[in-house]
């Protein structure tokens, strides 16, 4: 089975500062990778999918970016933080022949300050 | 679009007792996924119980079982024998069973978190 690895797992930033929070999964390959944001109480968010390298799919329009430099790495990018970024990140992994069950990293948790 | 609805924010059981966690959502597609995730204090998101939609057998996974009613969209969860580790956020997630654009992506309910009283 896969093993999703995020990191950093804590980061305090200033507003305006840049981002980039990484994942990587190992046991696996050609996973389908998430970014999900879940602000303080709530659910969470979808904010980006990738069924490959290099291809990205945005399902919220924000200041943030990602991209898939290599097979089993994501990543998650900003050039200037707002207060509005603070959450808690999580990666997920879709993969297999089922193509079944998200499985999540440990997370990361972003304050912006 | 698909939602998701989980009408009880909060919930205790007392250890040892049985707890249901309830769970509605709205679709109009046959063939779906439906999920509870366990978020523990450490907020990583652990898989508890899948169901296919396709299956009409209720899925089991030890001391936790679901109540499926399709035709009602209803998909509760069922935690047997608590433990205080089951002290956590419950949240139910469906996934439709095909992605054109090969998203396959999660819906999910708000959340309910569970306390359990020794």
């Amino acid at each position: 089975s896969q093993t999703i690895h995020q990191w950093p797992a804590t980061l305090v930033q200033p507003v305006g500062s840049p981002l980039s929070l990484e994942c990587t999964v190992e046991g696996t390959s050609n996973p389908n990778l998430y970014w999900y944001r879940q602000a303080a109480g709530r659910g969470l968010q979808l904010l980006f999918y990738s069924v490959g390298i290099g291809q990205i799919s945005s399902e919220v329009p924000q200041n943030l970016s990602a991209s898939r430099p290599q097979d089993r790495q994501f990543i998650l990018s900003s050039k200037k933080l707002l207060l509005s970024d603070s959450g808690f990140y999580l990666c997920a992994c879709l993969s297999g022949t089922g193509l079944e069950t998200q499985y999540f990293g440990p997370g990361t948790r972003l304050l912006v300050l | 679009a698909q939602t998701v609805t989980q009408s009880q924010p909060e919930m205790s059981v007392q250890e040892a007792e049985t707890v249901t966690l309830s769970c509605t959502y709205d679709t109009s597609e046959s063939d779906y996924y439906l999920f509870w995730y366990k978020q523990p204090p450490s907020r990583q998101m652990i898989l508890v119980i899948r169901q296919e939609a396709y299956k009409q057998q209720n899925a089991t996974e030890n001391r936790f079982s679901v109540n499926f009613q399709k035709a009602a969209k209803s998909f509760s969860l069922k935690i047997s024998d608590s433990q205080l580790g089951d002290a956590a956020m419950y949240f139910c997630a469906y996934r439709s069973l095909y992605s054109g654009a090969g998203s396959y992506q999660l819906t999910f309910g708000k959340g309910t978190k569970l306390s359990v009283i020794p």
